[in-house]
């Protein structure tokens, strides 16, 4: 399994611009996220899925899409990038609790997505 | 007051020695509470669950108090492996998969 991955690893935009940060999990989890990991805070939590067709917002929405169409793709997308959106971005998935057998929802983190907005 | 709280560190101990991190959560509700462990440009990997009664796993032991709504990381016999920046993670409570995480704590292990 390649677990969750994310591309592109690094990208450059400039203010305005919009873009589709891409994270696919091959794990069958019905849980996804987006988060974004700026220096001195933690992982805070963008968008939420759980499932194909439901998304729901986290703590930081603004400024950005989701969808969920199947369940392996969680789409982020970027409407008009903003110097405040350069950050760090992790997609994550997890299996529910049905599946899991646990309340304990381990996550399982994509390699990131380092953006810069200029 | 910030949902999960950690000491930032940086903690800088040599290798052999035990080394403690604590972290305190805002929402009572909260039912499930995690270690993950992130390496420097990585991204974060879970390193234990936290359950009510303690639990360990090999030089780690974790603890949790509901009461105060405290949970502490040991680590025991440090390696120069285990520097890394740790995360205390606790669910919101209302919706599974909904996690809050701490701002980390930065661990370096010297020879």
């Amino acid at each position: 399994n390649a677990g969750v991955t994310q591309t592109p690893k690094f990208q450059v935009l400039k203010t305005g611009q919009s873009m589709t940060l891409q994270c696919a999990q091959d794990m069958n989890h019905e849980y996804m996220s987006w988060y974004r990991q700026d220096p001195g805070m933690g992982l805070r939590l963008i968008h939420y899925s759980v499932g194909a067709g439901i998304t729901d917002q986290g703590e930081v929405p603004n400024g950005y899409n989701v969808s969920r169409s199947t369940t392996e793709d969680f789409p982020l997308r970027l409407l008009s990038a903003a110097p405040s959106q350069t950050s760090v971005y992790f997609c994550a998935s997890s299996p529910s609790w049905r599946t899991s057998g646990t309340y304990q929802e381990t996550q399982y983190f994509g390699p990131g997505t380092r953006l810069l907005v200029l | 007051r910030k949902e999960v709280e950690q000491d930032p560190g940086p903690f800088n101990v040599p290798e052999g020695a035990t080394v403690a991190f604590n972290c305190t959560y805002s929402n009572s509700a909260s039912q499930s509470f995690f270690w993950y462990r992130q390496d420097c440009r990585k991204e974060p990997k879970l390193l234990m669950s936290v359950y009510s009664s303690g639990n360990e796993d090999g030089r780690f032991t974790a603890q949790l108090n509901r009461a105060s709504q405290y949970i502490s990381l040991l680590i025991r016999d440090s390696k120069l492996s285990d520097s890394a920046t740790y995360l205390c993670v606790v669910n919101k409570g209302t919706s599974y998969g909904k996690l809050t995480f701490g701002q980390g704590t930065i661990l370096t292990v010297h020879p």
